[in-house]
């Protein structure tokens, strides 16, 4: 089985620092690595993904992440946040061939502060 | 391109009762996948759809249940209510295989 540790509950920040959400993975298997970011009061919305190439994954708004295949670790970064950047992010797996079901992290509250 | 969409957005019900969400997804999409998040558990994975054949399931009693009709859209149902099943239960579509899951807005429900 899979699974997902994200070690930060909540981030505060200040608007324009740079900021890194850390993710750390388990798993016997190789897995696909995404990112999604929601909200309040709506769905999930992909941030990037990792499924094979180069370990630096660039995504929308800003954000970027990299495969860490030895330390088992996906940390997502943004050089520079903004107020609009405050939402929960998570971190999920899921198997590589093994259909859509996503394992998630338990989220990391991204507070951005003026 | 319409998104996910899913009905209703709100629901309340009481203990025992059961209920039905709709999920319907992208158009060309074939799967469907299904969530539940609490803020107890987390996000945690129902089970899959694709081409109207249940593909995966996740650690959910027998009172859980979905289909997926020829039109990929999908269902979900949850029998016998428990105080417990209160959740956002999220949609996601998806064209295949670990292709880009696209959510919808959720359905909160409610169970009192």
């Amino acid at each position: 089985a899979q699974s997902v540790t994200q070690l930060d509950s909540q981030v505060p920040v200040f608007e324009e620092a740079p900021v890194e959400l850390r993710c750390n993975y388990s798993s016997s298997v190789s897995v696909y690595l995404f990112w999604y970011v929601q909200y309040p009061n709506q769905g999930l919305q992909l941030l990037l993904k990792y499924l094979s190439g180069s370990t630096l994954v660039k995504g929308i708004n800003g954000f970027e992440a990299e495969f860490n295949k030895s330390q088992t670790s996906f940390h997502l970064r943004k050089p520079s946040v903004h107020i609009s950047d405050t939402a929960e992010y998570f971190c999920a797996v899921t198997v590589t061939g093994g259909g859509n079901k996503l394992t998630f992290g338990t989220g990391t509250q991204l507070k951005v502060e003026l | 391109k319409a998104g996910v969409t899913q009905t209703p957005r709100y629901l309340i019900k009481t203990r025992g009762q059961q209920v039905t969400l709709s999920c319907s997804p992208i158009s060309g999409h074939r799967s469907v996948s299904w969530y539940q998040q609490t803020p107890g558990q987390g996000l945690q994975f129902l089970f899959e759809y694709f081409s109207e054949t249940q593909r995966n399931k996740g650690n959910f009693p027998g009172r859980f249940s979905g289909r997926q009709f020829s039109n990929s859209r999908s269902e979900m149902n949850v029998s016998t209510l428990e105080l417990g099943d209160s959740a956002l239960y999220l949609c996601a579509s998806s064209l295949g295989n670990n292709n880009e899951q696209f959510f919808g807005p959720g359905t909160r429900l409610t169970v009192l």
